[in-house]
């Protein structure tokens, strides 16, 4: 069964701190994104890429960074944590068009 | 500015009643709707797709209609069943980026 795992179910940070989201794929798909998901606003496309070092700025890059060292792993970096971060962060893999594939999520509280 | 305008927010449908989600896009470069369902604790996950060649299409209890001079596309689930209580996702994508709705959080009485 295909997978995509985030790292982390639940983190609570402080603010000002650097948070590191990881995500791994064991699909060998070549597309990695970062959202998040937030009542009422649905899901905003943070970062993504299409490919190992590459990597594209979505709907609200602020305040975020990525890594892709490796095709498998797409990390999401905040950079100096803040409350207004506080949200559900989604990552997902697909090869080509055909939809994604979610992880379970990391709820991420910054307090 | 959201590029798909999904409604209603919640839905309340007693068991067996079919439920309505629709939404909205206005760029016509999209070539691929699906929708997500999403239970509590989970990522989303592909529930049925269409693309824009087809006005419908049926898998089991779930249908997509598609109507593409109007931009608009619902899912309908008929029979609804409490194990159908999630919250459902349309999207459009074009070239693998994908846009989101709000999401409709669907609560099917017993």
């Amino acid at each position: 069964d295909v997978k995509v795992t985030q790292s982390s179910r639940y983190l609570v940070k402080r603010t000002g701190e650097k948070v590191f989201l990881e995500c791994v794929q064991d699909m060998d798909h070549e597309n990695m994104f970062w959202y998040r998901q937030d009542p009422g606003l649905g899901l905003r496309l943070i970062y993504f890429s299409y490919d190992v070092k590459m990597k594209e700025k979505g709907d609200i890059p602020e305040g975020y960074s990525v890594s892709r060292e490796k095709k498998e792993r797409f990390s999401l970096i905040l950079e100096s944590a803040s409350t207004n971060q506080t949200s559900m962060y989604l990552c997902a893999s697909s090869y080509s068009a055909n939809g994604y594939t979610f992880g379970s999520g990391t709820r991420l509280t910054v307090v | 500015q959201q590029q798909v305008k999904q409604s209603p927010q919640s839905l309340i449908v007693q068991k067996g009643g079919i439920s309505i989600i629709n939404c909205a896009y206005e760029n016509t470069a999209f070539d691929y709707f699906p929708w997500y369902q999403q239970f509590p604790g989970k990522g989303p996950a592909l529930l049925i797709a269409i693309r824009p060649d087809v006005s419908e299409k049926k898998e089991g209890r779930f249908t997509i209609s598609f109507n593409k001079s109007a931009k608009q596309f619902s899912l309908h689930i008929m029979d609804s069943q409490p194990g159908d209580s999630a919250t459902y996702f349309c999207a459009a994508s074009n070239f693998n980026k994908f846009y989101f709705g709000s999401g409709t959080k669907l609560n099917v009485k017993p």
